[in-house]
């Protein structure tokens, strides 16, 4: 069974730009959660799509925007790309919605966007 | 905000020794907890889980305790191997979304 893949795997940016980050899920898996990494922070959750319904959304400004299409595959976009956007963007899928107990998630390899 | 902190930013431990890394949450209503392993370049890998109704679960050759008392969470390396060495996070959740750990790097000796 194919992991979760995660196109592109890197990428450069320069600020004021905006950028679309891609992740198909295992198949089978509905529930799609998108992390940013950043050194120091750990992963800090953005928001996770069940369904093609975005069922929770983390801390971070209207800038980061998702969507999952009806085949579980998701985007995130970022828009007016500012220089404290670099980072490691992971995404993971799993079964059922987060917070499901033994609900193991599947994490990509990750696309790092680096912002100029 | 969630904290989910762990004590040691880096643990180095000789290889055929046992390796503990420790992570502290704070949110008492947290009934699930993982850990991962995050080798360089990749996404973290799942190593075990364990729900709040528990204070101990094994699997090969990991072992994570909880504490909820303290609110202490733990995974203990049996024979500490080269392929151990990585960032390990834990994360938990009341419920709705997982707050991840800033991640402790273990180094194993040869």
């Amino acid at each position: 069974k194919a992991g979760v893949t995660q196109t592109p795997r890197y990428l450069i940016k320069t600020r004021g730009q905006q950028v679309t980050l891609s992740c198909s899920p295992i198949s089978g898996h509905r529930s799609v959660s998108w992390y940013q990494q950043t050194p120091g922070q750990g992963l800090q959750f953005l928001f996770e799509y069940f369904s093609e319904t975005q069922r929770n959304k983390g801390n971070f400004p209207g800038r980061f925007s998702g969507r999952q299409f009806s085949n579980s595959r998701s985007e995130m976009n970022v828009s007016t790309l500012e220089l404290g956007d670099s980072a490691l963007y992971l995404c993971a899928s799993s079964l059922r919605p987060q917070g499901t107990t033994y609900n193991e998630q599947f994490f990509g390899p990750g696309t790092r966007l680096t912002v100029l | 905000g969630e904290s989910v902190g762990l004590h040691l930013p880096t643990l180095s431990v000789q290889e055929g020794d046992n390796s503990i890394i420790n992570c502290a949450y704070s949110n008492s209503a947290s009934d699930y907890f993982i850990w991962y392993k995050q080798e360089s370049g990749k996404g973290p890998q799942f190593i075990i889980d364990i729900r709040s109704n528990m204070d101990k679960r094994q699997g090969q050759r990991v072992t994570v305790l909880l504490n909820k008392t303290v609110k202490h969470l733990s995974l203990q390396i049996a024979a500490t191997q080269p392929g151990d060495s990585a960032v390990y996070f834990c994360a938990e959740t009341p419920g709705n979304q997982f707050y991840f750990g800033t991640g402790t790097s273990l180094t194993v000796i040869p």
